[in-house]
């Protein structure tokens, strides 16, 4: 089983619909997890930390499922500027500083 | 917000040569990391350093040196270029603990 591991996609979602990605990691002590935001031919920007309890950002909602392993990214009323590739981050062997990324999800939001 | 600048946004060099390819962070972070990004292959870590003068190796450290002499610089090196190492390279650097990492703009290296 790959360390960090998400549908590389395409997505391709119409605007103002709600999509959710996953992401599974294997590695059971793992403490800290992350999504990151990637647009074409820049660098990736932290779009959420995900904590035990779950968090909401605005449209942006960040799941973390221990039991199971995975977790998971729900964007609500999708925009056109949404269009990205989301990678998902889990430290891993329990350190906090370093950090394993998977390859990413893309997505394409429809007008 | 914390600043990670690299000092080539495009760089083209020919094989063999020594290429430099430095990395600044202004937010007193101890820990400094290097990765290149390839198509289809995602992030890879190439070397990281966690103090002044430490490094460790990453997943593909082949080719590749660093040099951490101030705590706000990392520097990569490849030693002697190669068409393969033609890539986008990502510095990045952290505080640690949930706050994740903040990347550089990165340098887009063509080796030729």
């Amino acid at each position: 089983r790959k360390e960090v591991e998400q549908d590389p996609g395409p997505f391709n979602v119409p605007e103002g619909a709600t999509v959710a990605f996953n992401c599974t990691y294997s590695n059971s002590a793992s403490q800290s997890f992350f999504w990151y935001r990637q647009d074409c031919r820049k660098e990736p920007k932290l779009l959420m930390s995900v904590y035990s309890s779950g968090n909401e950002d605005g449209r942006f909602t960040a799941q973390l499922n221990r039991a199971s392993q995975y977790i998971s990214l729900l964007i609500r009323d999708s925009k056109l500027s949404d269009s990205a590739t989301y990678l998902c981050a889990v430290n891993m062997f329990g350190r906090d500083d370093k950090i394993i990324f998977g390859k990413g999800t893309r997505l394409h939001i429809l007008p | 917000d914390v600043k990670v600048t690299q000092s080539s946004r495009y760089l083209v060099k020919r094989t063999g040569e020594k290429v430099f390819l430095e990395c600044v962070q202004d937010m007193d972070h101890e820990n400094m990391f290097w990765y290149r990004q390839d198509p289809g292959l995602g992030l890879r870590l190439i070397y990281f350093s966690y103090d002044v003068k430490m490094k460790e190796k990453g997943d593909i450290p082949e080719g590749y040196s660093v040099s951490r002499e101030k705590k706000e610089r990392f520097s990569l090196i490849l030693e002697s270029a190669s068409t393969n190492q033609t890539s986008m390279y990502l510095c990045a650097s952290s505080l640690g603990g949930l706050g994740g990492y903040t990347f550089g703009s990165g340098t887009r290296l063509t080796v030729v």
